[in-house]
């Protein structure tokens, strides 16, 4: 079936520039999370929805950044006034269970590269 | 805090070699490792978790709590184990949202 899909796969944008990323996760997964993958590093966890709800946020880094996941379904990263420091890639997972249903398998999107000029 | 440390940012073995790649964790609790592998232009998939105690494509790895580390082995390498390798924790803490935690990785090449 399908996978974890995002869009666009690559955005560039002058410095101050608001940006969305999207998120679609595979259907029917509760849990939708959302990391940042700086050049050389590991990703970072950045936000985490079950369902609609946004459970937890503790690793966005600024109020710049804001996440949504109206429906329970996809999911939209907002990042206002860019910062050269936003340069990154941006990864989504997904996963079947929400937090009751234990540690599970998250399945992870192919990643938006964003370049702040 | 929950912290994974991969000291080795790169690794070169020749194929039929044996390979380990070191994975060393700090959590305080009972936390779960994985073992996750990019290969080049795909995406980050899971290789394997500590839990299920099996093997996938010839890898291994045991979960050792009292020296923290869950290292990635296996006993012949082959050229398509070429990729980055992360190793990666999700921890227990009550109200938590079960996030990996993400080592820097590891990026294995294997030498014909």
């Amino acid at each position: 079936g399908a996978g974890v899909s995002q869009s666009p796969r690559y955005k560039v944008a002058k410095r101050g520039q608001d940006v969305a990323l999207r998120c679609d996760p595979i259907s029917g997964h509760v849990s939708l999370f959302w990391y940042q993958q700086a050049l050389g590093q590991g990703p970072e966890f950045l936000t985490y929805f079950q369902n609609e709800a946004q459970l937890d946020k503790s690793g966005l880094p600024s109020d710049r950044f804001f996440a949504e996941r109206p429906e329970g379904s996809v999911s939209t990263l907002k990042i206002q006034r860019t910062q050269q420091e936003d340069s990154a890639v941006y990864l989504c997972a997904s996963s079947l269970k929400g937090l009751s249903g234990g540690t599970d398998t998250q399945y992870f999107g192919p990643g938006t590269r964003l370049t702040v000029l | 805090a929950q912290r994974v440390t991969q000291p080795e940012k790169l690794l070169s073995v020749f194929k039929g070699a044996p390979v380990e790649l070191k994975c060393n964790y700090s959590y305080s609790g009972s936390p779960e490792l994985f073992w996750y592998v990019q290969y080049s232009r795909q995406r980050l998939q899971l290789l394997l978790r500590h839990i299920s105690r099996e093997s996938i494509k010839g890898f291994t790895a045991d979960l050792n709590k009292g020296e923290t580390s869950f290292h990635l082995k296996k006993p012949f390498a082959q050229e398509e184990d070429s990729a980055m390798y992360y190793c990666a924790l999700s921890g227990f803490s009550s109200g938590s949202a079960r996030q990996l935690t993400f080592g820097s990785g590891t990026q294995l090449t294997v030498l014909p």
